[in-house]
């Protein structure tokens, strides 16, 4: 399995142009989340889905929209870039094991920045 | 939400012991504590979890006080490879009624191992 995968690795916007930050996961894994995390900072939750076609926002959801039509891909898209979106974009997925337990897969990550 | 105070420093000596410390003391009864770790900017990687009891897998130990207000995480013979930001979390439910639980990262302990 290749488990978490995103693309680009790296990428330079201009400020109002608009991007689409790619994920698949192969672990038929119900769960997806976007994560980004600005330098010297933890992990902040931007989006998360529990399943095809089921999306809800997490704590930092302005400014992005997301889409969840297959098991397997978890896009994240950017529409108007801002410089304050400048940041390393994480997602992960996971799967229910027993109740409350369960872990998360997190992929390489998506450097991006907004100039 | 239930919220993890760890300090934002420590070193250890390869091979020996480093033990973590974390302290959530507004935990809840159902909620789990979970360990990641993240390496020089990659994905987080999963560590290890627990409820009340104490765990070890192949990684590391778990120690979670009686109260279940601070727990403890031991690499016992910590290596170079070891160097990281460890994340102590404890597992919020997210909305919808869902058992999906959000992990919440703060800013980590960063590890480092000298030789």
């Amino acid at each position: 399995n290749a488990g978490v995968t995103q693309t680009p690795k790296f990428r330079i916007l201009k400020i109002g142009q608009s991007m689409t930050l790619q994920c698949t996961q192969d672990m038929n894994h119900n769960y997806m989340y976007w994560y980004r995390q600005d330098p010297g900072m933890g992990l902040k939750l931007i989006y998360y889905s529990v399943g095809a076609g089921i999306t809800d926002k997490g704590e930092v959801p302005n400014g992005y929209n997301v889409s969840r039509s297959t098991t397997e891909d978890f896009p994240l898209r950017l529409e108007l870039a801002a410089p304050s979106q400048t940041s390393v974009y994480f997602c992960a997925s996971s799967y229910s094991k027993g109740q409350g337990a369960y872990e998360q897969y997190f992929g390489p990550g998506t450097r991006l920045t907004v100039t | 939400d239930a919220k993890t105070t760890q300090p934002p420093s420590m070193d250890c000596a390869e091979g020996r012991a480093a033990n973590l410390p974390c302290n959530h003391s507004t935990i809840s009864g159902n909620e789990y504590v979970y360990w990641y770790r993240q390496i020089h900017s990659q994905g987080p990687q999963y560590i290890i979890h627990g409820l009340k009891n104490n765990e070890t897998n192949e990684m590391a130990s778990l120690i979670i006080t009686e109260d279940r207000k601070s727990s403890t995480l031991i690499l016992p013979h910590a290596t170079l490879r070891d160097t990281a930001v460890y994340y102590c979390i404890v597992r919020v439910a997210l909305g919808r009624g869902s058992t999906l639980g959000r992990l919440y990262f703060g800013r980590g302990t960063q590890l480092t191992v000298w030789p």
